[in-house]
């Protein structure tokens, strides 16, 4: 089975801008991937924020954006806000199922 | 409103069978990408199976831990997924959630699982 990574731990400024990654053990990270990102705080059920590598919802902050970058998929963050803090995972798909990357706890200090 | 709601989960001992329910509203199981997810306490999200939608064929798929022990199905007349699961092991205690894919993009409040002697 594919692993996917994420960076356990980021740390941005209030105002900044920080970017998420998502890797694969199999290679590149495409389109043919199909990557989600989702939010979780603590306590609460997860939300997705991005699907099919840039998409987003109603719900999606403007400020938030997904993309491929460097054979991976990211996240990128730009005006952070304390209300951003949280785990963010990202999930890929592979022939005959998805698979969920680790996390990336995000702290805005 | 879309939504999703689960329910079912509870208390059960090693080796027994427990059925989850997901009743949606808002929009069609039918024609949804639906999943089970779960997440150990204290641990990330796992991807337990999914079920395509009925014009792809409705075909299911199970993450390696549950293959063989775990069924997804799906009742088009009740908009409602569900999760059977047997031989259940210590390992299955979890929070589980449904979840909607693509356009849709919905999770449930999860419902939990406590497989326990």
């Amino acid at each position: 089975q594919a692993v996917v990574t994420q960076e356990p731990s980021l740390t941005v400024s209030p105002g900044g801008t920080v970017t998420l990654t998502c890797g694969s053990s199999t290679g590149a990270v495409t389109s043919g991937h199909y990557p989600y990102w989702f939010q979780q705080k603590p306590g609460q059920a997860p939300r997705t924020l991005i699907y099919d590598t840039s998409n987003k919802y109603s719900w999606t902050p403007a400020r938030l954006s997904g993309s491929l970058l460097g054979g991976k998929a990211a996240l990128t963050l730009s005006g952070a806000q304390p209300d951003d803090e949280a785990e963010y995972y990202c999930m890929l798909s592979y022939s005959g199922g998805r698979v969920f990357g680790g996390g990336t706890i995000l702290t805005v200090l | 409103e879309v939504q999703l709601v689960e329910s079912g989960g509870g208390l059960v001992k090693p080796g027994g069978s427990l059925r989850l329910s997901c009743a949606a509203s808002g929009f069609s199981v039918t024609n949804a990408w639906m999943n089970w997810v779960r997440q150990a306490p204290g641990k990330g999200l796992e991807w337990v199976g999914r079920i395509t939608r009925k014009i792809d064929g409705g075909a299911t798929d199970y993450a390696a831990p549950v293959k063989g022990r775990f069924t997804i199905s799906r009742d088009d007349s009740k908009n409602t997924l569900y999760l059977q699961m047997n031989s259940l092991e210590t390992e299955d205690t979890a929070v589980y959630y449904c979840l909607a894919l693509q356009s849709i993009g919905c999770w449930g409040q999860g419902t939990l699982v406590t497989v326990s002697s």
